[in-house]
């Protein structure tokens, strides 16, 4: 069983300032983890994935996203966000095993001017 | 536009009446995968899909949902005899092989009312 858990609804952050979104995950082998975004009646855009390799995993955007394996989480960030990176920003992760991808509940990311 | 394609973006049912959405994967890529949003919650595996064969179906509700892949022509959920919890954002990506972990392109959705 595989799962992703997002723990903040919603993320208010002023331009300029950094943007972090949390994310931890739950898979029974090795992950694959991606952050996707969705901008209002749009689909899920691919900002990044994490495969193997470097913990630090740079993505579109600007967003870059850090693998910690012991603490199974891989939050996205951002060092300064910009009011057009309001949206609504997905964690996804699957077992290297499967193909499914499990979603969390999405955080609302919110930049004001 | 080379991405995932998926028609109609808007679609309104009244109860009883049934639902077909369709989607064209990337071009090159084989592999659909359906996904269901429902408001507030992220997406829901539906059913993964190769070329005129269901590879996974164990997130379809087991009574007036199908899928098929045909070898020509784009991939079609159908939902027969709508209620109104059938009321969603359904999603299609697609992938050029599930084994490599290449991302899943997804299409802009087909937004589904019932009335």
């Amino acid at each position: 069983a595989q799962s992703v858990a997002q723990p903040e609804d919603q993320v208010n952050v002023a331009e300029g300032n950094p943007l972090t979104v949390k994310c931890t995950y739950s898979v029974s082998g090795n992950p694959y983890l991606f952050w996707y975004v969705q901008y209002p009646n749009r689909g899920l855009q691919f900002l990044l994935k994490y495969i193997t390799g470097d913990n630090l995993v740079k993505g579109s955007y600007g967003f870059e996203a850090e693998f910690n394996k012991s603490q199974t989480s891989f939050h996205l960030k951002k060092p300064s966000a910009l009011v057009s990176d309001s949206a609504l920003y997905f964690c996804a992760v699957r077992d290297n095993s499967d193909y499914k991808l499990s979603f969390g509940a999405g955080t609302t990311v919110t930049v004001r001017a | 536009n080379a991405g995932v394609m998926q028609n109609p973006r808007h679609l309104v049912r009244r109860r009883g009446q049934e639902a077909r959405l369709r989607c064209s994967p990337m071009k090159g890529h084989s592999h659909v995968y359906w996904y269901r949003q429902l408001p507030e919650e992220g997406l829901k595996f539906m059913v993964y899909l190769q070329k005129e064969n269901i590879i996974d179906e164990s997130g379809m509700p087991k009574e007036r949902f199908s899928a098929e892949f045909p070898k020509e022509g784009p991939s079609i959920l159908r939902i027969q005899q709508v209620v109104r919890g059938d009321s969603a954002a359904y999603f299609c990506a697609s992938s050029s092989d599930h084994t490599h972990p290449m991302a899943q392109h997804f299409g802009d959705g087909t937004r589904l009312s019932i009335l």
